[in-house]
C-alpha cells in the first residue's frame, strides 16, 4: 500500500528558512499536498502540487517535487513564530474508486525559536 | 467558507461504553472521512463515505463503525470503547473531484478512554 514518511521534528531560528521533507511510495500519485495543523486545531491546506510539475511557489512557500526519487519538500522562507505547527505531507493516488482518499505522512513538528 | 464541526472538543469515556462522535459539514460535500491522529503515526483513515448511506473501510476500521443517514452528517461509533482508542479524532469533508482533492477538516475531538 501507499506509504508517506516524514521526519518528526524540525527546529529553526526565526528569520531562517525551514525545509520539511517527505518521501512517498505510490508512483501513481496525481496530487501531493502540504497541510498545516496549528495547536488545538484541525488541518488546513497550505498548498499542493500536481505530479507533472517540479516546483510551485506561493509567497513564502516553495514546493519542490522530485518524481523520480518520490521526494517532496516544503520550504518556508523567513520563518516566523506563527509558522510553528505540525506539517503533514499527503498524496492522492490516480484512482481511488470514489471518495478521493488521501494518504497522510506522519507529520513534522516545526518549532521556531527566537 | 466551508465549515466542518465536530460535536465535542474533549470527551472522556469509560472502557466498554458506546461512544458516538458526530461531524457536520455545511457545504453539501459528497465525501466525508474519519481519521485518528496519534503522535508519530500521523493521520490514519478509519472510514469514509462518498454518498448518503454509503461507507467504505479505511486503513484501521477495526473496533469502529459509521453512519451516514444525511448528506451533511457523518457519525463515528465506538461500539465498546477500549483504552487503545484514546486518540484525537478528526473529521473531514470534500466535494467531488474539481481539479484537486482538498479535504476540509474539523477541529478534532480528543477522546480519552479510562
Amino acid at each position: 500500500g501507499e506509504d508517506v514518511e516524514q521526519s518528526l521534528f524540525l527546529s529553526v531560528r526565526e528569520g531562517d528558512s525551514s525545509v520539511i521533507n517527505c518521501t512517498y511510495t505510490d508512483s501513481s500519485s496525481t496530487y501531493l499536498y502540504w497541510y498545516k495543523q496549528e495547536p488545538g486545531a484541525g488541518l488546513q491546506l497550505l498548498t499542493y502540487i500536481f505530479s507533472n510539475m517540479d516546483m510551485k511557489q506561493d509567497q513564502r512557500l516553495t514546493v519542490l517535487l522530485n518524481k523520480k526519487d518520490k521526494h517532496l519538500s516544503l520550504r518556508i522562507a523567513d520563518t516566523q513564530t506563527g509558522d510553528s505547527a505540525i506539517y503533514f505531507c499527503a498524496e492522492s493516488p490516480l484512482l481511488t474508486g470514489g471518495g478521493n482518499k488521501l494518504t497522510f505522512g506522519t507529520g513534522t513538528q516545526l518549532k521556531v525559536e527566537l | 467558507d466551508v465549515k466542518v464541526t465536530q460535536s465535542s472538543r474533549y470527551l472522556v469515556k469509560r472502557t466498554g461504553e458506546k461512544v458516538f462522535l458526530e461531524c457536520v459539514q455545511d457545504m453539501d460535500h459528497e465525501n466525508m472521512f474519519w481519521y485518528r491522529q496519534d503522535p508519530g503515526l500521523g493521520l490514519r483513515l478509519i472510514y469514509f463515505s462518498y454518498d448518503v448511506k454509503m461507507k467504505e473501510k479505511g486503513d484501521i476500521p477495526e473496533g469502529y463503525s459509521v453512519s451516514r443517514e444525511k448528506k451533511e452528517r457523518f457519525s463515528l461509533i465506538l461500539e465498546s470503547a477500549s483504552t487503545n482508542q484514546t486518540s484525537m479524532y478528526l473529521c473531514a469533508s470534500s466535494p467531488p473531484f474539481t481539479g484537486d482533492y482538498e479535504q476540509y477538516f474539523g477541529p478534532g475531538t480528543r477522546l480519552t478512554v479510562t
